[in-house]
Order: structure tokens, then sequence, then C-alpha cells
């Protein structure tokens, strides 16, 4: 069974600061992984998308990679600000052998808050 | 703005309540999702429909009944709810199955059962 986990679980820090955020998963069987952001009581915010054959995105501040062999991907924020404060999930997009369609599974989540 | 559009926003119903939640999209993708998300957890799938069939079902209670009357378009139907039921509905959609595309999310149904 696959399992997404985040960490750190919370973090809080100074603004201007560069950030990683982790995502570690069990099964390698991934056919891509995305990160999302999600502001309190609002819906999920795609960021970034990185294909299973791809090491890594960017996307101005952001970059995240990829290490499918290893089961991990971080997000690097670089030089945070205080509008970057949310919840940041991973989820890993597999397929089921059984129906050919694919589901996504959802890591634990990483809440940032970045004080000015 | 988000490309996908949940309605209501928030709904208050009693659990002998029949009502329903609607998801809709005109991106042209062929797969839609729902999620249920508690406070402080991330999303947990409900149900995926691909080119308007139902092709998971998580295991979700009778309760909860989908439906897909066309490709851009996914309802959720509920009855007889229960307090536990509480929680932000998620709808969300994709290229069809098979391709290497993002999930867009819309911004949610904050459901309350009394």
């Amino acid at each position: 069974k696959q399992e997404v986990t985040q960490i750190p679980a919370a973090l809080s820090v100074p603004e201007g600061e560069n950030l990683v955020l982790n995502c570690s998963f069990t099964d390698s069987a991934i056919y891509n992984l995305q990160w999302f952001r999600q502001d309190p009581g609002k819906g999920l915010t795609s960021l970034l998308l990185i294909q299973s054959s791809q090491r890594e995105q960017t996307s101005g501040r952001l970059n995240a990679s990829l290490d499918k062999s290893s089961g991990r991907s971080t997000l690097y924020i670089a030089a945070s600000q205080p509008g970057d404060s949310a919840t940041y999930l991973c989820a890993v997009r597999r397929v089921l052998a059984t129906s050919g369609t694919y589901k996504y599974i959802f890591g634990t989540g990483t809440r940032l808050k970045v004080l000015a | 703005d988000t490309e996908v559009t949940q309605t209501p926003k928030h709904l208050v119903m009693g659990m002998t309540n029949k009502k329903s939640l609607k998801c809709e999209q005109h991106m042209g993708h062929r797969a839609m999702y729902w999620y249920k998300q508690k406070a402080k957890k991330p999303p947990e799938l409900m149900f995926v429909y691909s080119y308007e069939k139902l092709s998971i079902n998580e295991s979700v209670p009778s309760r909860f009944s989908p439906e897909c009357p066309n490709s851009s378009l996914l309802n959720l139907h509920l009855h007889a709810l229960q307090p536990e039921d509480s929680a932000l509905y998620l709808c969300a959609s994709s290229q069809d199955r098979g391709t290497y595309q993002p999930q867009h999310f819309g911004d949610g149904t904050r459901l309350s059962i009394l």
C-alpha cells in the first residue's frame, strides 16, 4: 500500500529564508508527483508537476525535485514571503492495474508560516 | 480564479435532509474526482469518474451517491448523513486517464451536519 509522508508537519520561518519541504513515498511505481498549496478553507492550487522520468521542475521561486528510486521529492522555496504561508501537499499518481484508471494519494502536508 | 466551480460554497443540513453538491468544469477534462477533507488532514479520495463512468469507489458509504450526467458536470447526492461527515468536499478534474496532466481543484463545499 502506498504511503506518502511529509516532513516537517509544520514550519515557521522569518521572511527571506530559503526552505525545503520534504515528501516521501513507499512505492516507487508512480507516474508523476504533484505539489499543491492550500490556503485555509480553500481548494488546492497546483504548483508543480514532475513526471516520473524527470528529475526536477521549476516555476519562479519554486523548484521541485524527484528521486523515484529513493522515494523522495523536495520542494524548495527561495526567498520566502508572508504570502507563501499555506499548507503544502504532495500527491503521487499511481495506476490501478485492475482498471487502468489512476488515483492520487496525498501526503500528510506541511503547514508553513512565513513571518514578516 | 479556479477553473473548476463548486456549488454551494457552504451547506448546513440535518441528518434527515437530502441535498446535492455540484461540480462543473469546461476544460474538456474527461476524469473527475470527489475528495473528502477533514480539518488539518490531507484530501481522501472518494470517487473517480472516467469518461462519465464510475471507475473508482473507495468504499464510500451509500449515503453518498455520485452522478456524472455529462463530461462537464459531477454531482454528489447526500442523504441521511452523519455528524462525522462534516468536512470540506473537493472536486477535481484532469485530462483523461493515462496522460501526464495535473489535477485541477475547485474551492470546495464546506459541509456541516447538524
